[in-house]
């Protein structure tokens, strides 16, 4: 079935700096993907999502675009705040039907 | 806006405890999921309820069982929780396409078995 893999944390950065979350994905045709954040005592909320190839998925100054190429779904955003230190998920609906596949979470710590 | 909501958030259980977690939706979802969440593992599907009295087994179902008597409602029951069920349980909900629609989650509840 459908699956993601995503980069091991944590990723510490100092505020304004530029993130990448690496996610990679291996799935039979061009599945949706998503971005789910966890921030801290709560579960996890939609970051953003992509519907079919080349899509580029955005929310809140995030940005991911799907890459059949390379079979990617990097997440990034160009200035880190405090307020995006989090747990960031890949998923990808899996084998069938409407349940997902998520990635292991990227933990973001941002320093002041 | 969706709301997904979990009858507890911080629960404390003794070994052999019968444990039952509730889960709410309001946006008429016909799926609902039970996850579990460990640190270095991710999120792991336990049960998944594709519509009134109809569920199915994810990917850890063992010593779990749930209950969907009405739409809104999905509950997941512990028969008798041992220290390995400590854990953070997520619920979520879908609408139903077949191909994978956004899941909406609740905000956790966090399960300590002593």
């Amino acid at each position: 079935g459908n699956s993601v893999t995503q980069m091991e944390g944590p990723v510490t950065l100092s505020e304004e700096a530029f993130l990448t979350i690496n996610c990679t994905y291996t799935a039979t045709g061009y599945p949706s993907l998503f971005w789910y954040v966890q921030y801290p005592g709560e579960g996890l909320q939609l970051l953003l999502k992509a519907t079919k190839a080349d899509d580029k998925g955005s929310n809140k100054g995030f940005e991911a675009t799907y890459r059949k190429e390379t079979t990617s779904f990097h997440l990034e955003k160009g200035s880190v705040q405090v307020s995006d230190s989090a747990v960031y998920f890949c998923a990808t609906p899996g084998s069938s039907g409407d349940k997902l596949t998520f990635g292991t979470g990227t933990r973001l710590a941002v320093r002041p | 806006d969706v709301k997904v909501t979990q009858s507890s958030r911080y629960l404390v259980k003794r070994t052999g405890e019968k444990v039952f977690l509730e889960c709410v939706q309001d946006m008429d979802h016909e799926n609902m999921f039970w996850y579990r969440q460990d640190p270095g593992l991710g999120l792991r599907l336990i049960y998944f309820s594709y519509d009134v009295k109809m569920k199915e087994k994810g990917d850890i179902p063992e010593g779990y069982s749930v209950s969907r008597e009405k739409k809104e409602r999905f509950s997941l029951i512990l028969e008798s929780a041992s220290t390995n069920q400590t854990s953070m349980y997520l619920c979520a909900s879908s609408f139903a396409s077949g191909s994978g629609e956004t899941q909406y989650f609740g905000p956790g509840t966090r399960l300590l078995v002593l």
